[in-house]
């Protein structure tokens, strides 16, 4: 089945910019989606197909999908912005859905 | 506005079974995939299966393809998840989530339901 990595976590002081990558063969071939989870709730887009962002998902979000490498910019950071983060996609050739194991971003 | 409302948490003996539902009242689950996700203390997502809004067949992940059924009843727009032959590490916050096509992102998650397994 189709493997992604991720880093386990992540450390930016406020106002700098963090970048979270999502790693696997040619996961530039596939759709990326990207979540927010904070402690105790549910994940929530702020992410969609590699670039796009749902309403009310501030701009400082954005990402980029290329060759092996996804990755997930947030600028600006903010303390709210502290949390884990997943990526996902779907794998055609199993035809499941795969979950990137999570990056858990610290605001210093 | 809560788009997905999940059932209440359940604790259940190991070999037991369970079923989890979800319900919406602003989505029909025949427009949108229905998936499965569950989260283990301290650990990550898993995707464990979603029904087709076309069809009302499941897919299931290999690792819970002989353990999970994923069913709909679209007369009142619920769809469940049973999971049979709980073991302790099923213990896990079990979410429902809705996409609009197949490699599509989940655009909205239930509460979560909590399954405790222990004996």
């Amino acid at each position: 089945s189709y493997v992604v990595t991720q880093a386990p976590s992540v450390s930016v002081a406020p106002g700098q910019t963090a970048r979270i990558t999502c790693g696997g063969n040619d996961i530039g071939g596939k759709s990326v989606h990207w979540y927010q989870q904070r402690p105790g709730q549910a994940p929530v887009l702020v992410v969609y197909d590699d670039t796009d962002r749902p309403s009310g998902i501030p701009d400082r979000f954005s990402a980029s999908n290329s060759g092996n490498t996804a990755t997930l910019t947030i600028t600006r950071v903010e303390d709210t912005d502290e949390a884990d983060y997943y990526c996902q996609l779907w794998d055609p050739s199993s035809d499941e859905q795969v979950f990137g194991g999570g990056t858990k971003l610290t605001v210093l | 506005q809560v788009y997905l409302v999940q059932s209440g948490a359940e604790v259940q003996r190991p070999g037991a079974s369970v079923k989890v539902s979800c319900q919406s009242s602003a989505y029909s689950f025949t427009d949108y995939y229905v998936h499965w996700v569950r989260q283990a203390p301290g650990q990550g997502l898993e995707w464990m299966g979603r029904i087709n809004p076309n069809t009302g067949v499941p897919t299931y992940a290999e690792k819970f393809q002989d353990r999970i059924t994923v069913t709909r009843d679209t007369s009142i727009n619920k769809v469940s998840m049973e999971m049979q032959r709980l073991r302790s590490d099923d213990t896990a916050v079990y979410y429902c989530a809705t996409a609009r096509y197949l490699p599509g992102a989940f655009d909205h998650w239930g509460q979560g339901t909590l399954v405790a397994v222990s004996s």
